[in-house]
């Protein structure tokens, strides 16, 4: 299964609502988490089942789709936010991830 | 508190071998898929494979399928990520991650990966 993010990379201020698009090339109901990555880090989960906030996840993240199209929406982006994320389908194997998108100050 | 702690920075030459470790703790290390994460320079994330520590069963990437190997000791609690000949392209960091079932229902169970090592940077340079 083939994961497509859109944009690759975005260019955001503190306060702005950000939306990343995540399609995959087949039904994949609801089998979809997204990750968050900061420069050397590992990366951190924020969303599993297309739009269950992960515990210790602020409010302002929140997910949504089913299918094979699905957003992820930041509402008002903080300072800790410019990262990029990742989305991956665990429909079945390999749990493939999109090619990620970056946020980053405008 | 669950922690996967992996083996250190590794330079090595064309054609060479290796294998890196990681090691889990605070958790029923058996029970628990471990998979392995590549990550290019300055490129995304790619799931190569995952390991059942419990029975040692395996599920790799196509794109991985007989370039590594993903392997399990239950009695040290540490899964391994090998290669036989390595290629300047394997150039990268490699994460391990434990995947999680997340039950949306009794029927409905998703996986995601809910805990990650630090990572392992592999060179290969002549």
């Amino acid at each position: 299964i083939q994961m497509t993010q859109s944009p690759s990379s975005l260019f955001a201020s503190v306060g702005d609502r950000v939306t990343i698009t995540c399609r995959a090339s087949e039904n994949i109901d609801n089998y979809l988490n997204w990750y968050q990555q900061k420069p050397g880090q590992a990366p951190k989960v924020l969303i599993c089942a297309a739009s269950t906030l992960r515990s210790g996840v602020p409010s302002r993240f929140s997910g949504s789709g089913s299918g094979t199209e699905f957003t992820l929406t930041i509402s008002s982006l903080q300072p800790e936010d410019f990262a990029s994320y990742y989305c991956q389908q665990s429909y079945s194997a390999p749990r493939t991830f999109g090619q990620g998108t970056k946020v980053e100050v405008k | 508190e669950v922690q996967l702690v992996q083996s250190g920075a590794e330079v090595k030459k064309p054609g060479e071998s290796l294998k890196i470790s990681c090691k889990g703790s605070g958790y029923t290390f058996a029970n628990s898929w471990i998979g392995w994460v590549r990550q290019m320079p300055g490129k995304g994330l790619e799931w190569m494979g995952i390991v059942y520590p419990g029975d040692s069963n395996t599920r790799y990437s196509p794109s991985f399928q007989g370039q590594v190997t993903v392997s399990a000791d239950t009695s040290m609690n540490t899964t391994y990520l090998q290669w036989s000949s390595l290629k300047a392209s394997d150039t990268a960091m490699y994460f391990c991650a434990r995947q999680w079932l997340y039950f949306e229902s009794s029927v409905r169970v998703i996986p995601l990966f809910d805990y990650w090592g630090q990572g392992t940077l592999v060179t290969v340079s002549s």
